[in-house]
Formats: C-alpha cells, structure tokens, sequence
C-alpha cells in the first residue's frame, strides 16, 4: 500500500518568512496529492491540492510543487502570516482513498 | 459554503458498548469516507463508500465496524462492540469523485472508558 513520509515535524519561521514542508509518497499510482491544516480541534481543510499531470500549482501564498520521478511533493507557503501557525497535512492517493503524512506543526514567530 | 456535518462532537461510552457516528455529507457528493486520528497522530483511512457498497477498506476496519447510508443524507460508522482503543477523533468525508477533493467534517471525538 502507499506510505507517505513527511518533513519536517516541526517547522517554526519568523513571521513574513517562507515556510517549506516535504512529503514522499511511494505507490506510483496515486495520482492526487492534497495539503490540508488543521487547526486545533477541527477537521483538516483542504488548502491546496495538485494532481499527477501537474508539476506546480499556485494559489495567493500558497504554492505545491510535484516530482513524479522522484516521487516527492512539497507546500510552499510565502509572507507567512500568524494565522498560518496550525498542523499541515500531506496526503497521497485517489479519490476512493488518501493516505496522509504524519503532520508537520508550523508556528509563525511574531 | 456547503459543509459536512457530524454529530455528535463528543460521545463517551463505555468499553464493549455499541456506537453509532453519523454525518451528513455535502449534497452532491458521491463518494463517502471516515477516517480516523488518535490523538497526536496522523489521520488514517478507514472506509470509502460508493454507490451504496464499500469500495475499499483498511485493515482497521474489521468485522466490528460497519458503514450504512440509510436515507439519501446520512453517512453512519457503526462501531459494534467498543474497545479502549477505539478512542480516537473520526472525521467523515466526502467527494464528488470527479476531481478527487474530500471534503472533512469537524469530527466526532469518541471516548471508550
């Protein structure tokens, strides 16, 4: 089965500052990797999201990037804003199943 | 915004008792799902449901788990015979299929004592 491997663990950045989180992915058939936060208490959002015929997509602040070859994706977040301190998911798969990384928790230094 | 719906927030029940999630899923979608995060960890696929079957499962959801979508807006995870270990927050999803974007619930948060 697929397993998605994320980092980091924990990412901290000066507000206004990029902020990088990596996932690898291993079953060459998924063919849909989204990024979802979490913030306490609640469900995961959907952020962003990019499909295997794609290699970037950009949305504002956010951007995701995808290397099929080497199986690898990343989300990109720019200007980095005290709202965006919260957990951030990767996931890996299609639409009957989405196996997710183990979380990275982002915290934006004011 | 249309949005998944799940109640209850909270249920705690006890150790062997039956429990019975429920959700309503965005209107137009077609494809439904519940996943489950124990505390601190990552979210973990249990269930996907399509066309009134189970189109695929993990190996989490044994024979004491069941799903059912017993009118045209509910989504139900029925948990048969609770373990301490099933303590967890379940989400449901949905989908529409065609573009593959699950949408999540707030979750229900469920504490077996």
């Amino acid at each position: 089965g697929e397993n998605v491997e994320q980092h980091p663990s924990t990412l901290s950045v000066q507000e206004g500052d990029s902020a990088v989180i990596k996932c690898t992915y291993s079953d060459s058939a998924s063919n849909y990797f989204p990024w979802y936060k979490q913030e306490l208490g609640k469900g995961p959002q959907l952020i962003i999201d990019i499909r295997s015929n794609v290699g970037e997509k950009k949305d504002q602040r956010i951007a995701v990037t995808l290397n099929k070859t080497a199986k690898h994706f990343s989300l990109h977040i720019t200007e980095t804003q005290p709202e965006d301190s919260a957990v951030y998911f990767c996931a890996a798969g299609g639409y009957e199943k989405l196996t997710f990384g183990t979380g990275t928790r982002l915290t934006i230094i004011p | 915004e249309p949005e998944v719906t799940q109640t209850p927030s909270h249920q705690v029940t006890q150790m062997g008792q039956e429990v019975i999630l429920r959700c309503v899923p965005i209107s137009n979608h077609l494809y439904f799902y519940w996943y489950r995060q124990i505390l601190g960890q990552k979210v973990e696929f249990l269930v996907s449901f399509y066309n009134n079957e189970i189109s695929e499962k993990s190996e989490i959801f044994d024979d004491q788990f069941s799903v059912e979508r017993p009118d045209g807006s509910n989504f139900t995870l029925k948990i048969r015979s609770t373990k301490l270990e099933d303590s967890a927050m379940y989400f449901c999803a949905s989908s529409d299929g065609g573009r593959g974007e699950a949408f999540f619930g707030q979750g229900t948060r469920l504490t077996v004592v």
